[in-house]
């Protein structure tokens, strides 16, 4: 079955810094990989979402990568802010109708 | 207007109670899931239904019991409550999936 792995250990950046997360997973590729932050006592909200022929998709200081040969998925926060610090989440379709499944996670930390 | 709203934001209940969850989305979308989080804030898949009809039933108790009423709204029944039981449970709802999931601030079941 689909496994998808985030870096359990937190994330701790200088704020200003690029933060880079980093999605694998370890059978098919999905026809799309998806991110999402997460802040303590709440819900997930949706980020970005690339398709499995997108090499790169950009919002404001997000962009994410997509390799479907290295199997794996990279989301970058360019000069990253305090207010960036949360939980994010990687998500992808392991098959069947809209069934996506979502990773544990990494916690970011970006330190002032 | 709350996109997705779910109530109770916070239940306590004792072992062997029956409780429910209840979902409504004003976005109109055609799918909606639940989502069971675990205290490791480990996301996983429940449920889904797309206009009242159930596609997606993964291996849970048959203690749960899910309803649509109508494709907007979406309820959560526990039979038996156990001590297991205690999550947070989000409530989510998409379109296509192609614009990502929206989620509901969850509901952290303690089961005592």
């Amino acid at each position: 079955s689909q496994k998808i792995e985030q870096n359990s250990e937190a994330l701790n950046i200088q704020e200003g810094k690029t933060a880079t997360l980093t999605c694998n997973y370890t059978n098919y590729s999905p026809a799309y990989l998806q991110w999402y932050r997460q802040d303590p006592g709440r819900g997930p909200v949706f980020l970005l979402l690339i398709r499995e022929n997108e090499k790169e998709k950009r919002k404001e200081r997000l962009k994410v990568t997509f390799d479907t040969t290295l199997k794996q998925s990279l989301f970058h926060i360019t000069a990253s802010q305090p207010a960036d610090s949360a939980t994010y989440l990687c998500a992808l379709d392991i098959g069947g109708y809209q069934k996506v499944t979502f990773g544990t996670g990494t916690k970011l930390q970006v330190i002032p | 207007d709350t996109a997705v709203s779910q109530t109770p934001k916070y239940l306590v209940t004792q072992m062997g109670n029956d409780k429910s969850i209840k979902c409504e989305q004003n976005l109109g979308h055609d799918t909606m899931y639940w989502y069971k989080q675990d205290s490791k804030k480990f996301l996983k898949i429940m449920f889904s239904y797309n206009n009242k009809e159930l596609i997606i039933n993964e291996t849970v108790p048959n203690r749960f019991s899910p309803k649509s009423p109508d494709k907007a709204h979406l309820n959560l029944h526990i039979n038996s409550l156990e001590l297991g039981d205690s999550a947070v449970y989000f409530c989510a709802s998409t379109s296509r999936g192609l614009d990502g999931y929206t989620f509901g601030s969850g509901t952290r079941l303690t089961v005592v």
